[in-house]
């Protein structure tokens, strides 16, 4: 069983448009992190979260951490289509424990 | 920022051949460095943890003889895919973190192998 289910898997919208990605687990996590991730790239990162409720942006890019934190999302506004990527969650159990990832989201923002 | 460097980014053997595969912490040192390999269109898998002066830690299900890892320096850890297969053939990752895991971590730009 996946510790950190992401959905949607997939999501194939028009430039402009809204998205919302989910990624949540049973378990607390001590933070929890979004990379993106371009083909035949490493991922990188987004941002990290770390006190429940807390909501960070980054221009059209809005993360929020669930109060009990063991969820999260990552809101993007009038997506573009250079957004197009693999979206990751990831987040370690402890501040020293090793990172567990979610199965991804593939975005594809249409022209 | 932390920068990790991974090279090379594709390599192509022959089966039966091996494949060193390097990861290098640039302007920070990483007594931890870890080894991830990923599908096409799927999320990361790691496969160990590679601590330096020491064993590396391997994942339930990954080959210790097959995916050699030696963490001599630092700044250096390097996988090395023995007697590498078709099956072998995948996207292989490495990332180092700069302190707490809540701070993040950086990812190598990945090594694509195909063994034919």
């Amino acid at each position: 069983t996946q510790l950190l289910e992401q959905s949607p898997q997939f999501l194939s919208i028009q430039e402009g448009e809204n998205l919302t990605v989910y990624c949540n687990s049973s378990s607390v996590f001590s933070s929890l992190q979004w990379y993106r991730q371009e083909p035949g790239e490493g991922p990188v990162l987004l941002v990290t979260v770390v006190t429940g409720g807390e909501v960070k942006k980054l221009k059209r890019l809005t993360f929020q951490f669930g109060d009990a934190r063991k969820d999260s999302s990552l809101h993007i506004t009038a997506a573009q289509p250079g957004d197009t990527g693999l979206y990751l969650c990831a987040g370690p159990k402890t501040s020293g424990s090793r990172l567990t990832f979610g199965e991804g989201t593939q975005l594809t923002v249409n022209p | 920022g932390a920068v990790v460097s991974q090279h090379p980014s594709r390599v192509i053997c022959k089966s039966g051949t091996s494949v060193k595969i390097e990861c290098r912490s640039l302007d920070f040192q990483a007594t931890t460095m870890f080894w991830y390999r990923q599908f096409p269109k799927q999320s990361l898998m790691l496969m160990a943890t590679s601590n330096e002066g020491s064993k590396a830690t391997y994942e339930q299900g990954v080959e210790k003889d097959k995916f050699l890892i030696n963490h001599a320096s630092l700044t250096l850890s390097t996988l090395t895919v023995t007697s590498a297969h078709p099956e072998d053939s995948s996207f292989y990752i490495c990332s180092a973190r700069l302190g707490s895991a809540n701070y993040g971590y950086t990812f190598g730009s990945g090594t694509r192998l195909t063994v034919v």
